[in-house]
């Protein structure tokens, strides 16, 4: 199966900052990667589909890049409805994977 | 929206089955998938049954233990879990999915306990 790892495990910043987030693939997924919001007691909620295609009502303050192995999520000016963990997800081979997540949190 | 129902407690070794009731869009095309997070623990996801209903994939961790399934007349989609253990212990979600995972139930907890 496909291992994604996701880099840092903790970001520790302020709001207004910007965040990058990095997921790492042991192959190739091609575009097929996503990325998901998730804070405790709510489901997880898609941000990010296809490397870089933003989900309906997502602000454009989130972005995504990279094909291949290597991705990055980028929440250009934290907001303080942000602080969460994200999760990467590829749905190029099964079965589908999800990373280990990053932890976004108030500096 | 998407409605999960079926968890609770239940004992090393014994069944469960989920639930997972969709409305506000036509189940039969989609595929459906479920995925459960562990308390402390990140995502994983478990199984997928494609939108016509001819296949079926599953994680290594519960491949032979879980089956998923469908019924579109009921507009549900069902997790069987069997033999269920320890660290089956989560909070279960459902989510709709074709390119992506873009709908989400509110999830429903197994807690495996003895």
């Amino acid at each position: 199966e496909i291992v994604l790892t996701q880099s840092p495990a903790t970001l520790s910043l302020s709001p207004g900052e910007r965040a990058t987030l990095s997921c790492r693939a042991s192959q190739s997924v091609s575009g097929y990667l996503a990325w998901y919001q998730k804070k405790p007691g709510q489901a997880p909620r898609l941000l990010i589909y296809d490397a870089s295609h933003r989900a309906t009502g997502i602000p454009a303050r989130f972005s995504g890049s990279g094909s291949g192995t290597d991705f990055t999520l980028t929440i250009g000016s934290l907001e303080p409805e942000d602080f969460a963990v994200y999760y990467c997800h590829q749905r190029s081979t099964w079965p589908q994977t999800f990373g280990q997540g990053t932890k976004v949190e108030i500096k | 929206q998407i409605v999960e129902s079926g968890g609770g407690v239940v004992q090393p070794g014994r069944s469960l089955r989920l639930s997972c009731v969709a409305s506000g869009f036509t189940l039969s095309s989609f595929g459906m998938h479920w995925v459960r997070q562990a308390p402390g623990k990140g995502l994983e996801w478990l199984a997928v049954i494609l939108y016509d209903g001819s296949n079926q994939y599953y994680a290594d961790s519960v491949k032979g233990r879980f089956t998923i399934s469908r019924d579109d007349f009921k507009s549900t989609v069902y997790l069987q879990m069997k033999s269920l253990r320890d660290e089956d212990t989560a909070v279960y979600y459902c989510a709709r999915g074709a390119t992506r995972l873009d709908i989400w139930g509110q999830g429903t907890m197994v807690i495996v306990s003895s």
